[in-house]
Formats: structure tokens, sequence, C-alpha cells
């Protein structure tokens, strides 16, 4: 079975500051990809970033970074000096060795002025 | 944007009626999907089709059906609407085969009264 748990449900944090939403994974695939979503309150949902199981390297994307580690299941995000535009609800999701996606329950970040 | 249109947008139903909705592509993607998305479960996977008229089941198949006669089209189905049904539907698309990121559509929100 796969499972995605993003623990924490919501985040509010002052505009400038660094926030991490973290994702921890299951599955027995030895093969497996990991995905990030953005859900802004408009409602559509933005693909931001994949990673495969092969490679852990972290990635940075502007102020968008992504540790993924395997000896911790772990896949978190990073936006670093936060703006009122990245509030939004933020879903990781799990791919094994089927077409399918399991998404975790997301995170609501909420960024302050 | 990827090409993918969701009608209706908007539906308030009875409880008993049938509802059909529908996921319209434009750039002959073979693998479509239907999610609902509900406070606190994230989105969760109703069917999805890897081809024309080859379907199968996702988490939560129970008291919907799927049909995709033409490539473009995939329709997601409730024979008998039930207010534990309400929720946002979204469509979604894979780019390549196997496991690609999805794009998802905008979404259609349901009302069950």
């Amino acid at each position: 079975a796969q499972k995605v748990t993003q623990a924490q449900t919501e985040i509010s944090v002052v505009e400038k500051e660094d926030v991490t939403l973290d994702c921890v994974y299951e599955t027995r695939d030895t093969t497996y990809y990991l995905f990030w979503y953005k859900q802004p309150p408009s409602g559509e949902l933005v693909f931001l970033i994949r990673r495969n199981s092969f490679d852990e390297q972290n990635e940075i994307s502007g102020r968008y970074s992504w540790n993924f580690q395997k000896s911790t299941s772990s896949f978190n995000f990073t936006i670093t000096a936060s703006q009122v535009v990245d509030s939004a609800v933020y879903f990781c999701a799990l791919q094994g060795g089927s077409e399918k996606l399991v998404f975790g329950k997301g995170t609501k970040l909420t960024v302050n002025p | 944007d990827a090409g993918i249109t969701q009608s209706p947008r908007h539906k308030v139903t009875e409880t008993g009626t049938p509802v059909t909705l529908r996921c319209h592509q434009t750039e002959n993607h073979r693998y479509m999907y239907w999610y609902r998305q509900d406070p606190g479960h994230g989105l969760r996977l109703i069917h999805y089709s890897y081809g024309v008229k080859d379907t199968d089941k996702g988490e939560v198949s129970d008291g919907y059906s799927v049909s995709r006669s033409k490539t473009e089209d995939f329709l997601l189905t409730l024979e008998s609407a039930t207010s534990s049904q309400t929720s946002v539907y979204f469509c979604a698309i894979t780019r390549g085969q196997g496991v690609y990121e999805q794009y998802f559509g905008p979404g259609t929100r349901l009302t069950v009264t």
C-alpha cells in the first residue's frame, strides 16, 4: 500500500519568513515518483515538481527548494522569503508501480503581510 | 495550459438524480483520471482510463461509473446522486505514458441536495 502523510494541516507565517512543508511517504516499490502540487485560493491545481526515486539531489527553483531523503522517506518543500502569493494549499503525491497518484491531505499555507 | 476543460463547472442537483460530468482534452493524451476533493481528504482517485474503452477503478469508485468512447472525452456518471457525493471533481491527464506528472482541469463543483 502506498501512503503520503502531510502532518502539518495548516501553517501561518509572516511575509519574508522561510517555511518548510513536510511530506513523508510509504511505498514498497523500488521505483517511484514524488510530486508537489499547489492549489491557490482560485482552486486550480498547479504542478510544481517531480522527483524520481533514483535521484536524491536537492532541487532549487527560485525561492522554492525540495529536499528528498530516501533514508527518512521524506520529500520536504521549503519556500524561502515567503510572499503573500505563496498562500495556498500544497499537496505532496506519490506514484509507484501503477498509473495512480496517491495524494497527501494537503497543508494550507497562509502568508500574512 | 494542458488543454483540459470540464463541464459543467458548477451543478446543483437533487438526491436520486443521475448526473454526468464531462472532461474534454484537446491534445490526444492517452491517460485520463477523475478525482474528487473533499476537506480533510485531499484528492482521491475515482476512476481512470488508459485508452478508449479502457478504464479502471480508483480508491473511491463506488457509486460512480465512467465511459471513454473517444480519446478526447472522459465522462463520469453518478447514476443516482447522494449527498455524500457533494464534492469538487477534478479531471487530469498525463502527457506521457507511465509515470509522468498529471495536469488538472479547472474542476466541477457538484452539490447534491
